[in-house]
């Protein structure tokens, strides 16, 4: 079967370094992406890895393993407005996305 | 690049009305969107998957004389919720993804979402 495993709530402190864990099983893969969704929004694109390795983006990097099936969103220097929910999907090989049921990241003073 | 509009951002509307929520890519053309569903504090849930001039695929457990969608153009598509009950009263999101073989063939681009209340 299909399956995306991310922790359901983190806390993290402002200023701090947090990472995001996710686990994949897809049928075929096509990419992992991630996504950010503050409460009440539609989430928006933060980044897409199809490669192994780090894709560093500003505050935000993330990394892909794909022999362990596996990708973390890192945050640094955590800014209170990065309290939001951080959903990991994979692309199958339909190009269909399969979603986690997110993160909910808590930052604190 | 890559913006992704909705219409309307709100809708109240009575039981047993119809109501239609629009979804537009801005600066690209997209071959396939899709429409979701979110209840509170909930994951996103895919509805339909719609390619531009054919049918909508439905996601099992989503009626698909309910939710109707329409995908007329490479920048359009629409989803009806016809003779809607309280219980459809939820967050619908659409996103848009590009043509295949270009830059953003495989990104979703998300619209900011229509929040639907049944009364």
């Amino acid at each position: 079967g299909q399956n995306i495993d991310q922790p359901t709530e983190m806390t993290a402190t402002e200023g701090a370094i947090v990472q995001i864990n996710c686990t994949y099983q897809t049928s075929g893969f096509n990419g992992l992406f991630w996504y950010q969704q503050h409460a009440g929004e539609a989430p928006t694109f933060l980044s897409y890895n199809v490669l192994d390795g780090l894709e560093e983006k500003g505050r935000f990097s993330s990394f892909l393993s794909r022999s362990k099936g596996y990708s973390y969103l890192l945050l640094k220097e955590l800014q209170m407005k990065d309290s939001a929910s951080y959903l990991c999907a994979s692309m199958d090989s339909n190009y269909q996305l399969i979603w986690g049921a997110g993160t909910k990241l808590i930052i604190k003073p | 690049g890559a913006v992704v509009s909705q219409h309307p951002s709100w809708v109240i509307c009575k039981s047993g009305t119809s109501v239609k929520i629009e979804c537009r890519s801005l600066d690209f053309q997209a071959t396939t969107m899709f429409w979701y569903r979110q209840f509170p504090k909930q994951s996103l849930m895919l509805m339909a998957t719609s390619n531009e001039g054919s049918k909508a695929t439905y996601e099992q457990g989503v009626e698909k004389d309910k939710f109707l969608i329409n995908h007329a153009s490479l920048t359009l598509s629409t989803l009806t919720v016809t003779s809607a009950h309280p219980e459809d009263s939820s967050f619908y999101i659409c996103s848009a993804r590009g043509l295949q073989g270009g830059p953003m063939q495989e990104t979703q681009y998300f619209g900011p979402g229509t929040r639907l209340l049944v009364l």
